[in-house]
């Protein structure tokens, strides 16, 4: 089944404390992203990548990193997280320009 | 820059009603525009989408057209059903690369029996 898989589901955390959310896509799709989801805001961007190791800013970049080491994986790295990280996550793959995305099912993400 | 502007929810109908929710866009370029749903609890859904002007997407009895003239990409359907309670997501993929989705704040529907 085509799907995007992102772990964990739910995550509650501690200020400060480093965290990875994982990503996995298996239809070979080039371009990933990665969105948080906030009520009254809607879907905003986190980073995108192009393709293997090319990788970029959305329009909410601070406090989070990604790599695209392999095509298939494309993870969100939170350094030293912080209460306004607090959010609901979706991991996203499309194949090339025009494409609908896919989306993960998303991880609820609490720093207390 | 470019931006996706949705009517403010919740929309409440009854069933069989015709519904129609707005978006309109900002956009320089051609970009593509999409509707998206998600169901409570679950990632987002692609419904439909439309890549150059005067382009009908359609899919499980809902439509829309990219307009633009009037830079709109409405989302209709000519009878809902409970099952449709949702929110909904307009969303355009910026024409020149294609490379960064905006997503509108989303409407929420209430379908009632």
């Amino acid at each position: 089944e085509a799907q995007v898989t992102q772990n964990p589901r739910y995550l509650i955390t501690v200020t400060g404390k480093k965290l990875t959310v994982t990503c996995s896509q298996n239809m070979n799709h080039e371009y990933m992203s990665w969105y948080r989801q906030d009520p009254g805001l809607g879907l905003r961007q986190i980073y995108y990548s192009m393709n293997v190791e090319v990788t970029d800013k959305g329009d909410v970049p601070e406090g989070y990193k990604v790599s695209r080491k392999e095509k298939r994986n494309f993870p969100l790295i939170l350094e030293s997280p912080s209460p306004n990280q607090t959010s609901l996550y979706f991991c996203a793959s499309r194949a090339g320009q025009g494409n609908g995305y896919t989306f993960g099912s998303g991880t609820r993400l609490t720093v207390v | 820059g470019n931006s996706v502007t949705q009517m403010e929810g919740p929309v409440t109908l009854s069933e069989e009603a015709f519904l129609t929710i707005n978006c309109t866009y900002t956009a320089t370029g051609y970009p593509s525009l999409f509707w998206y749903v998600q169901y409570p609890g679950e990632g987002l859904q692609l419904l439909l989408k439309a890549t150059k002007a005067d382009d009908k997407g359609s899919n499980k009895g809902f439509e829309a057209t990219y307009r633009k003239e009037t830079t709109s990409f409405h989302l209709e359907k000519g009878s809902v059903q409970v099952s449709d309670s949702a929110v909904y997501f307009c969303a355009l993929s910026e024409g020149t690369g294609g490379f960064k989705t905006i997503f509108g704040a989303g409407t929420r529907l209430f379908v009632k029996a």
